[in-house]
């Protein structure tokens, strides 16, 4: 167990739908980031928050939002939904911005749409 | 994030110690190197990273070249269980005040380590 908690674990929806992924934070960390892994795109960053703040946006569609709330954890939201965006989707934290001592991720959601 | 270069796929023997290599020519004076793993669509994990000096660990040591060009990981006494895809980033780290901080992952090395 990494101490970063993401769920639901796995998540089957229909293109169109939206979509909800939780992220809880290693304990004491302050940086959350989001990560997209698809088969043919590798590990893509898509966006970070520290301390409740949007800090960097990486290839992060328009459809997909996140935000980062007060006890620290984070949800990534994703509409509209296509085929496409079937992917393992990874929570990453870490103590300070830019994880100088690394970064912890969590097991990932794993999200086929339909 | 500097470009980083890894060889696709490497084989090592149980047991041996798997040396990964990593080019990371562009690299500049405040980015660190970091070395992540992936075991089989698990969450990536930390391995260790370094600035210059050569760092060693409970899980590698990492050979950082004087010209901070290159650098080596090294799995001393690998099992199956580092069987992984292995990525090498070069990064600014810290609190860099600003700016994109997520990594930037590679396609990495795939170590796969034979009985």
């Amino acid at each position: 167990d990494s101490g970063v908690t993401q769920t639901p674990k796995h998540l089957i929806t229909a293109t169109g739908q939206r979509v909800t992924l939780r992220c809880s934070p290693r304990s004491g960390d302050l940086s959350v980031y989001w990560y997209q892994q698809s088969l043919d795109q590798g590990l893509q960053f898509l966006i970070q928050y520290y301390n409740g703040e949007e800090r960097a946006k990486g290839n992060i569609l328009e459809r997909f939002s996140a935000q980062q709330f007060p006890d620290l954890h984070s949800e990534l939201n994703l509409s509209s939904l296509e085929l496409g965006d079937s992917a393992l989707y990874f929570c990453a934290s870490s103590v300070a911005s830019g994880g100088k001592s690394g970064y912890t991720f969590g097991s990932g959601t794993r999200l086929t749409v339909v | 994030d500097a470009k980083t270069t890894q060889p696709p796929s490497m084989d090592c023997a149980e047991g041996r110690a798997a040396n990964l290599p990593c080019n990371h020519s562009t690299i500049s004076g405040n980015e660190y190197v970091y070395w992540y793993r992936q075991i089989h669509s698990q969450g990536p994990q930390y391995i260790i990273h370094g600035l210059k000096n050569n760092e060693t660990n409970e899980m590698a040591s990492l050979i950082i070249t004087e010209d901070r060009k290159s650098s080596t990981l090294i799995l001393p006494h690998a099992t199956l269980r580092d069987t992984a895809v292995y990525y090498c980033i070069a990064t600014r780290g810290g609190d860099s005040g600003g700016g994109a901080d997520g990594l930037t992952f590679g396609k990495g090395t795939h170590l796969i380590i034979q009985p």
